[in-house]
């Protein structure tokens, strides 16, 4: 079965650099979320969408903007990196109604 | 503020014994739990849930239980395999498709 696919797997950027990860939710599922997992860190919300419209959000920076499309494929936009922002960034999809969300395989993103 | 403790960092059991693992939650809104087991640079995998109209769920070797007056749920699976080693993050919402608060997971480790 198709699973959330998120790209790029991994990316390094640096310091003051802008970055794009993309995220493609499993088919028919209408709701995309984003979460950031530091190092020895559990996952922290950071906004999520629903029918292309943002639906709920978390911790998420101000230099971070994200966006879902028509096709429900999300982009999750980092601009002014810092070094703390490295860290395993997973979008997870869901149909509302079902039970669970389901994560993609992340993108580690390396600020250095 | 972490509204959702998983107080025991690691776990370590026997192959064939059965692994408890704890969770406990401070919101009183929350009425749906999640389990996801997580391999290292992989994303969590979403294991088995539980709405707050039920005390128990069961999945094969898997087991939750919810404990909604103590706020606290747990996840038995028995029989233990050593394939079962992984971190385990147990995660809360308000209502199924909405954003999902995470612990900071428990490392369980199963010994031949």
């Amino acid at each position: 079965a198709a699973g959330v696919i998120q790209s790029p797997r991994h990316l390094i950027k640096e310091k003051r650099e802008t970055a794009t990860l993309k995220c493609y939710p499993i088919p028919r599922h209408d709701t995309v979320y984003w979460y950031q997992q530091g190092p020895g860190q559990d996952p922290q919300f950071l906004i999520s969408f629903y029918e292309k419209m943002q639906s709920d959000k978390g911790s998420i920076p101000d230099r971070f903007s994200a966006q879902q499309f028509s096709d429900y494929h999300s982009e999750l936009n980092m601009s002014s990196l810092e070094l703390g922002d490295s860290a395993l960034y997973f979008c997870a999809s869901s149909s509302m109604g079902h039970s669970g969300a389901f994560f993609g395989q992340g993108t580690r993103l390396t600020v250095v | 503020d972490q509204q959702v403790k998983q107080n025991s960092p690691s776990l370590s059991v026997q192959e064939g014994r059965i692994s408890i693992l704890n969770c406990d939650y401070t919101n009183s809104m929350f009425d749906y739990f999640l389990w996801y087991k997580k391999y290292p640079a992989e994303g969590p995998t979403f294991l088995i849930s539980i709405s707050s109209i039920k005390d128990k769920n069961e999945d094969g070797r898997f087991t939750v239980f919810l404990n909604k007056s103590a706020k606290h749920l747990s996840l038995h699976i028995v029989p233990s395999q050593p394939g079962d080693s992984a971190v385990y993050f147990c995660a809360a919402s308000v209502n199924s498709g909405y954003a999902l608060n995470f612990g900071k997971g428990t490392s369980l480790l199963v010994t031949p």
